[in-house]
């Protein structure tokens, strides 16, 4: 059964400061997508990333940068130069390609990250 | 842009009453999904929907839930008899496919309050 680690359950940071938000992942299955989500204060669910099991290569957007370690099954998220806007849960979630239904997602426990000025 | 869409917003309730949750996926997708994230906590799956029947569901999607897709555009969830732990943000989902690369869309979420 797949599963989603996300061992911060909150982390305070400065402005400025750099920050890295961790993420776990369990499968069985060799073909999985892996995601990041933000949800600001106002609920909704904000698709950040999404990478697949195939890929390692990371990735950079702007002051986002994610790290995937398929030998750790890690797929860490690194926010440089934080801002006060970037303070919101951070869900990481899986897909694995096995299941029953489709691509439905499991989602970790959330990081919720708070900036201050 | 296509999105998707939740009505109402916000719903408050009384225990016991029974509440339906309204989505319109986006137009060609044919997978549908609902999600439940009780507050604080993490996002759950609750069940998905293709062909006009549930592909599978999660053990929280007991007897008291059901889903339909009563027209070509509407995707619900019905919980009967709803108690004070149904209060949560309720997400629905759509996708085109039911490959594991396609990216599932979200709606922004109904927040049912049960008192």
């Amino acid at each position: 059964a797949q599963k989603v680690t996300q061992a911060q359950t909150e982390i305070s940071v400065v402005e400025k400061e750099d920050v890295t938000l961790d993420c776990v992942y369990e499968t069985r299955d060799t073909t999985y997508y892996l995601f990041w989500y933000k949800q600001p204060p106002s609920g909704e669910l904000v698709f950040l990333i999404r990478r697949n099991s195939f890929d390692e290569q990371n990735e950079i957007s702007g002051r986002y940068s994610w790290n995937f370690q398929k030998s750790t099954s890690s797929f860490n998220f690194t926010i440089t130069a934080s801002q006060v806007v970037d303070s919101a849960v951070y869900f990481c979630a899986l897909s694995e390609a096995g299941n029953n239904a489709g691509n439905m997602l499991t989602f970790g426990g959330g990081t919720r990250l708070m900036v201050k000025p | 842009e296509p999105e998707v869409t939740q009505t109402p917003s916000h719903q408050v309730t009384q225990m016991g009453q029974e509440v339906i949750l309204r989505c319109v996926p986006i137009s060609n997708h044919l997978y549908f999904y609902w999600y439940r994230q009780i507050l604080g906590q993490k996002v759950e799956f609750l069940v998905s929907f293709y062909n006009n029947e549930i592909s599978e569901k999660s053990e929280i999607f007991d007897d008291q839930f059901s889903v339909e897709r009563p027209d070509g555009s509407n995707f619900t969830l019905k919980i009967r008899s709803t108690k004070l732990e149904d209060s949560a943000m309720y997400f629905c989902a759509s996708t085109l496919t039911s490959g594991v690369f396609n990216e599932q869309f979200f709606g922004p979420g109904t927040r049912l309050t049960v008192l």
